[in-house]
């Protein structure tokens, strides 16, 4: 099993411009999510989803969409980067239990000049 | 809404000396609680969980309802336990808050 797989895992923008940070996993979880991590600020929920078709805001989701058409897959869209989403993204996925841990992907990190 | 908080940003400790990592929570429901680690270059990944009540690389956590605590315990540090330590509380819709982590630095 390769886990949850994040591409890329280096990626610069200029402001204005869109692109997906992919992220995939073969454990057939329900749940994937979206963090940002930010020195001093932790790890942030962007976006998260409880199974295919279903998607829901977190803690920070301004600037950015999802969607699940599948269960492995749940990319991040930046439709208009700007530099305050230059950050590192981790992607996770779990079991729908509550006391399930969270599986979390290699990051992709990103810097909007 | 829940929310963790981890009151030290760094934590210097000699080799073999004591180390607790803080974290205190607030949540109205009955909270699910987790420690991460992140080692260097390394992705992040699950150290406990308040329900296994295990202990895991000689770390310890014991949920403190009374207090809302859930710090991280270990006797004597060592080397390898340098890292970034994030407690997390998951909420009834699975969604996982994360504190702003405690970097972790053991002087040889």
């Amino acid at each position: 099993n390769a886990g949850v797989t994040q591409t890329p895992k280096f990626q610069v923008l200029k402001t204005g411009q869109s692109m997906t940070l992919q992220c995939a996993q073969d454990m057939n979880h329900e749940y994937m999510s979206w963090y940002r991590q930010d020195p001093g600020m932790g790890l942030r929920l962007i976006h998260y989803s409880v199974g295919a078709g279903i998607t829901d805001q977190g803690e920070v989701p301004n600037g950015y969409n999802v969607s699940r058409s599948t269960t492995e897959d749940f990319p991040l869209r930046l439709l208009s980067a700007a530099p305050s989403q230059t950050s590192v993204y981790f992607c996770a996925s779990s079991w729908g239990q509550l006391n399930s841990p969270l599986h979390f992907g290699n990051g992709t990190r990103l810097t909007v000049t | 809404a829940q929310r963790v908080t981890q009151p030290e940003k760094l934590l210097s400790v000699f080799k073999g000396a004591p180390v607790e990592l803080k974290c205190n929570y607030s949540y109205s429901g009955s909270p699910e609680l987790f420690w991460y680690v992140q080692y260097s270059r390394q992705r992040l990944q699950l150290l406990l969980r308040h329900i296994s009540r295990e202990s895991i690389k000689g770390f310890t956590a014991d949920l403190n309802k009374g207090e809302t605590s859930f710090h991280l315990k270990k006797p004597f540090a060592q080397e390898e336990d340098s890292a970034m330590y994030y407690c997390a509380l998951k909420d009834g819709n699975n969604r996982l808050a994360f504190g702003k982590g405690n970097q972790v630095v053991v002087i040889p």
